[in-house]
């Protein structure tokens, strides 16, 4: 199985920071990675797609990047309404394994 | 508009069987490859199982030769058939279109005598 390592596991960040999660494939995925924002009693809901393009409708303020085994998701200017847990997501390989996700809050 | 509703969740016994649904609107099940991801009380995302437009099936290792993954077209219609069921499969349970464009709102699935 593929194992996705992302990192903080959480975070905090003031209102208008940059805010950056890595995640790391163990093996070569090319581009085959999903990003997903989940908030509290609710379902994931995706962000971006192959690895840097972004789902219809979701603000520009998210992108990604990578490929290969490194992958990188940016929030360019943190808002209140970011406040959620992320998660990144294989889709090279079956099983489609996710990283551990990480917890972002606003300090 | 695509919707997933997800039903059939509750209290199981260890050793038991459930079956959950997922009924679908706004788009063919059979035309997709549909998938069923779960998420244990306070913990991350698991890939459970996939079924392909094809039919072909495939199951996480922790739930091989447990749980069954199936759907009925005329129903539209995509299923989970869980059987002996552990404390460990305790979670809520999402069925997810495609690769991840749409979630159901979930269905919590709790093992406990």
């Amino acid at each position: 199985d593929i194992q996705m390592t992302q990192s903080p596991s959480s975070l905090s960040a003031s209102v208008g920071d940059r805010v950056t999660i890595t995640c790391q494939a163990s093996q070569d995925i090319s581009n085959y990675l999903n990003w997903y924002q989940q908030k509290p009693g609710k379902a994931p809901k995706l962000l971006i797609y192959d690895a840097s393009n972004l789902e219809t409708g979701v603000p520009s303020r998210f992108s990604g990047s990578g490929s290969g085994t490194d992958f990188t998701f940016t929030i360019s200017s943190l808002q209140p309404e970011d406040i959620a847990t992320y998660y990144c997501q294989q889709y090279d390989n079956l099983p489609r394994t996710f990283g551990q996700g990480t917890k972002v809050e606003i300090k | 508009e695509v919707q997933l509703v997800e039903t059939g969740g509750g209290l199981i016994q260890p050793g038991g069987s459930l079956r959950l649904s997922c009924a679908a609107s706004g788009f063919t099940v059979s035309s997709n490859y549909m998938s069923w991801v779960r998420q244990a009380p306070g913990k991350g995302l698991e890939w459970v199982s996939v079924i392909y437009s094809g039919g072909s099936t495939y199951y996480a290792d922790s739930v091989k030769g447990r749980f069954t993954i199936s759907r009925d077209n005329s129903k539209n219609t995509l299923y989970l058939q869980m059987n002996s069921l552990r404390a460990e499969d305790t979670a809520v349970y999402y069925c997810v279109r495609g690769g991840g464009i749409d979630w159901g709102q979930g269905t919590l699935v709790t093992v406990s005598s």
